[in-house]
């Protein structure tokens, strides 16, 4: 079955780049949507379509694709920010996959 | 604004069934695809079922497959999924979250989720 493979954890310092990745071997064929899961509340989407936000998302997110893996990038990180992500692709049109989640941690 | 609201849940014994429902508010209901996605405590977020804004289509897990059904009456804007021959790893809570079948397609919006804990 389809995988989509991200780091368990990511650190970063107030202020600064937060970078998640996602891997795939059919994410090159695919889209990726990426969602914000805050401790105790539900999945909300940031960024649909690889790299589109949707309104009400602060511009500080952003999404890129390279190949089989795509990325959500957190521009000047703030303490909200802290929160697992999840990558999501569908596969082959009739079934939804989500990465294991990354755990964002905001030192 | 969109407002998805799950209820259903609770405790079941291995073996039994259980029926959790969906009610949808602010958005055309009957033009959206809706999904069941489920949480284990602790755990990753685990898509579980799909079904088309008309109702013809369905898709599920492997984990489910067989077990569960996903349903819906769009008359009422309200989105089911029953659950049979639960098993304790179904335990978990579950979403339902707005999103056509197609393959740019986001879960868009998400309920507040219910809990389902499948125990003797």
């Amino acid at each position: 079955s389809y995988v989509l493979t991200q780091p368990p954890s990511v650190s970063v310092s107030p202020g600064q780049t937060a970078t998640i990745t996602c891997s795939g071997d059919k994410l090159g064929d695919n889209f990726a949507s990426w969602y914000q899961q805050r401790p105790g509340q539900s999945p909300v989407l940031v960024i649909f379509q690889d790299t589109k936000r949707p309104s009400g998302i602060p511009e500080r997110f952003s999404g890129s694709t390279s190949g089989n893996t795509a990325t959500l990038t957190i521009s000047g990180t703030q303490s909200v920010d802290e929160a697992d992500y999840y990558c999501q692709a569908w596969d082959r049109g009739t079934s939804v996959v989500f990465g294991g989640g990354t755990k964002l941690t905001v030192l | 604004q969109v407002q998805l609201v799950e209820s259903g849940g609770g405790v079941v014994q291995p073996g039994g069934s259980l029926r959790l429902s969906c009610a949808a508010s602010g958005l055309a209901f009957s033009s959206y695809g809706m999904h069941w996605v489920r949480q284990a405590p602790g755990k990753g977020l685990e898509w579980v079922a799909v079904i088309s804004y008309a109702g013809t289509n369905q898709y599920y897990a492997d984990s489910v497959r067989g077990r569960f059904t996903i349903s819906r009456d769009n008359a009422k804007n309200m989105l089911f999924l029953q659950m049979n021959s639960l098993r304790v790893e179904d335990s978990a809570v579950y979403y339902c979250a707005s999103g056509d079948i197609a393959a740019a397609a986001p879960l868009d919006h998400w309920g507040q989720g219910t809990l389902v804990t499948v125990s003797s």
